[in-house]
This record gives C-alpha cells, sequence and structure tokens, in this order.
C-alpha cells in the first residue's frame, strides 16, 4: 500500500524558470494538502484541494503560484518565474475524509533550490 | 488565529535518558493536536494525536504527550531515549472548524550516545 508520492524529489531551477511539483495521495484518498518548509522553520500550510476543486487558499502567495487536482493524475504546485526565496522543501499530505480529525499523511516531500 | 510555539529549537540528551519536548498552542476555540516526527530527508509521520477523551496519549515507540487544557499545552516525553529518536519533531494544531493545520517551528532532538 504505497504512501504519499511526491515528484521530484529535488529540483533546481534558475531565477525566472518555471517549478512544477507533482504529489499523489495515498490510496483512497481524495483530500490533497500542500505545505512549504524553510530553513529553520515549521510547515506552513499553503493549499487544500479535493478533486477538481480548490477548497482553501489562505496560504497561497497571491502571484506565481497556482495549485491543481485534476479528476485523474497527482495534485500539481506550480510557481511561476521562481525567485531564490521560493528555495524550500515542499510538502504535499493527503488524507481520506478531509476532516479536522482526519489524519494528514505526509510524503517525503521536494526540495528546490533556485540559483 | 491559533499559534503554536515550541519553546525548545534544540535539545541534546544522552541515551536511555528521559526527555521533554515541550509545545503550547494559542486557540479561542476546541482544538485537536498532533505530535509528527521528522528524520532526516523524509516527509512528516504522525507520532500521536489527542482528539477527545483520555488527556495522556501513547505512541507505539514509548513516547506519550498529556494534552493540558488549562496551561495550553501539549508536551511530549519519553522515559528512555534511543539513539534512533535522533529527529525534528513538530507539534501541531488544528481546530474543529477545519482550519488548516498549524505547525510549531520544531524541536530538534538529539540522542548522544
Amino acid at each position: 500500500n504505497a504512501g504519499v508520492m511526491q515528484n521530484p524529489r529535488h529540483l533546481v531551477r534558475r531565477r525566472g524558470q518555471e517549478a512544477r511539483l507533482r504529489c499523489s495521495p495515498m490510496k483512497g484518498h481524495s483530500h490533497v494538502y500542500w505545505y512549504r518548509q524553510l530553513p529553520e522553520e515549521g510547515l506552513k500550510f499553503m493549499v487544500y484541494l479535493q478533486k477538481e476543486n480548490i477548497i482553501d487558499e489562505s496560504g497561497m502567495p497571491k502571484e506565481r503560484f497556482s495549485a491543481e487536482f485534476p479528476k485523474e493524475g497527482p495534485s500539481i504546485l506550480r510557481i511561476q518565474q521562481v525567485v531564490r526565496g521560493d528555495s524550500a522543501a515542499y510538502f504535499c499530505a493527503s488524507s481520506p475524509r478531509g476532516g479536522s480529525t482526519d489524519t494528514q499523511y505526509f510524503g517525503p516531500g521536494t526540495r528546490l533550490t533556485v540559483l | 488565529a491559533q499559534s503554536v510555539t515550541q519553546l525548545d529549537s534544540q535539545v541534546p540528551v544522552f541515551e536511555e535518558a528521559p526527555v521533554e519536548l515541550r509545545c503550547n498552542y494559542s486557540s479561542s476555540v476546541s482544538v485537536y493536536l498532533f505530535w509528527y516526527v521528522q528524520y532526516p530527508n523524509q516527509g512528516l509521520q504522525l507520532l500521536l494525536k489527542y482528539l477527545s477523551g483520555s488527556t495522556l496519549v501513547k505512541s507505539i515507540n514509548g513516547f506519550e504527550a498529556e494534552f493540558n487544557k488549562s496551561q495550553t499545552s501539549f508536551h511530549l516525553r519519553k522515559p528512555s531515549v534511543h539513539i534512533s529518536d535522533t529527529a525534528e519533531y513538530f507539534c501541531a494544531v488544528i481546530n474543529s472548524g477545519n482550519t488548516p493545520l498549524v505547525f510549531g517551528k520544531g524541536t530538534r532532538l538529539s540522542v548522544i550516545a
């Protein structure tokens, strides 16, 4: 029973390029969450999605960042025109029902480095 | 707004010694509390959680945490640590209104042989 999968595990981009991070939730999970972890910081919530819907994007920067979770395929976090400050570890989590008491299961993360 | 404070950023401890990692939260409504562990270059794994009922919750590997509503705390303890417990530990809170999970900054536990 595979856990949450994220790829790539490491991603290097130059300033101005686009970064695409993928997340495949656990089997049977239809709720996906994205978090960003800056050095020496805890995880900060970015966005919560269900299949084909954005439920809560209160933690997403207003520009350059977008997320989707299509009916088929993985969830994608897209960062356009990356800047050095985007360098961080990006974690995806999934849960079966999406409620407050539902455990979120985390993937191994994608470490983005912007040169 | 909710917040989580982990008072110690780093905790070194000798093997087989006891350890306590402190966590305090602020929230005006009922909360659910979690401890996650992150091993180097890995994602977070749930260690234990408090939802309701008994205020003392335990994990399968000897950790326990006690929810103290009056002190708004959820400290994590283990009576005897192992080298393999070396990791970063995150306390997190979510309220019953389904707002996002809020994490503390983490405590790096280093177990010394």
